[in-house]
């Protein structure tokens, strides 16, 4: 079945640093990927989403490009905010198949002042 | 955007009681899910709909079960509440398998 994974659990950084937080994912069919952020005591929210190979998506900041040849869709910042602490999931849907999401595990996100 | 509600926002059960939580939305979307999320954790389907009057079992079906009497109305029922089901529970919902909508949850604590 379709699985997406994130490797990291937890993430700290100071504040004004680069962060990359990774996501692969696994399936025989055509994706769709989406990164959510949920903010504590929060409900997730949309933060990214692509179906198209090789173009970069951005919002407030955070940049993600799909690559169906390494099946990656990893998310970046290149300064990440006090604001930014959250947790972060990547998470699947396909075209065609039997349909149903399929969200990664989450990364947690600390930035320290 | 979106509007998808829950109610209750909270609630206090016993073990072995029957708990029902509510969800709602208003923009005519097909797809609906509940999801469980312990603290700290990620998110678990636990079942979901794409047309009324018809329900698909997620990851963690078992001790759930879930109506979709109308497009606009999606409930989880807990027939024999246990303590291990104490978590926050979120609906959702989406138009196909875009960008998914969620609820602003509800805390269930099973005591």
């Amino acid at each position: 079945g379709d699985s997406v994974t994130q490797t990291e659990g937890l993430v700290t950084l100071t504040k004004g640093l680069p962060v990359m937080l990774n996501c692969t994912y696994q399936t025989t069919y055509s994706p769709f990927l989406f990164w959510y952020v949920q903010h504590l005591n929060e409900a997730p929210k949309l933060l990214l989403k692509s179906s198209t190979d090789n173009k970069r998506t951005e919002h407030q900041g955070f940049y993600a490009t799909l690559h169906k040849s390494s099946s990656s869709f990893h998310l970046q910042k290149s300064s990440v905010q006090l604001s930014d602490s959250a947790l972060y999931f990547c998470a699947l849907t396909v075209s065609g198949g039997n349909y149903k999401p399929t969200f990664g595990k989450g990364t947690s996100l600390v930035v320290h002042p | 955007e979106a509007a998808v509600t829950q109610s209750p926002r909270s609630k206090v059960a016993v073990t072995g009681g029957k708990v029902t939580l509510s969800c709602h939305q208003t923009n005519n979307h097909d797809y609906m899910y509940w999801y469980r999320q312990d603290t700290g954790h990620g998110l678990r389907l636990i079942h979901y709909s794409y047309v009324a009057d018809s329900t698909e079992k997620g990851d963690i079906p078992d001790g759930y079960k879930a109506s979709r009497p109308s497009q606009e109305n999606f409930s989880l029922i807990l027939e024999l509440a246990s303590l291990s089901q104490t978590a926050v529970y979120f609906c959702a919902s989406s138009w196909g398998r875009d960008t998914q909508y969620f609820g602003p949850g509800t805390r269930l604590l099973v005591l």
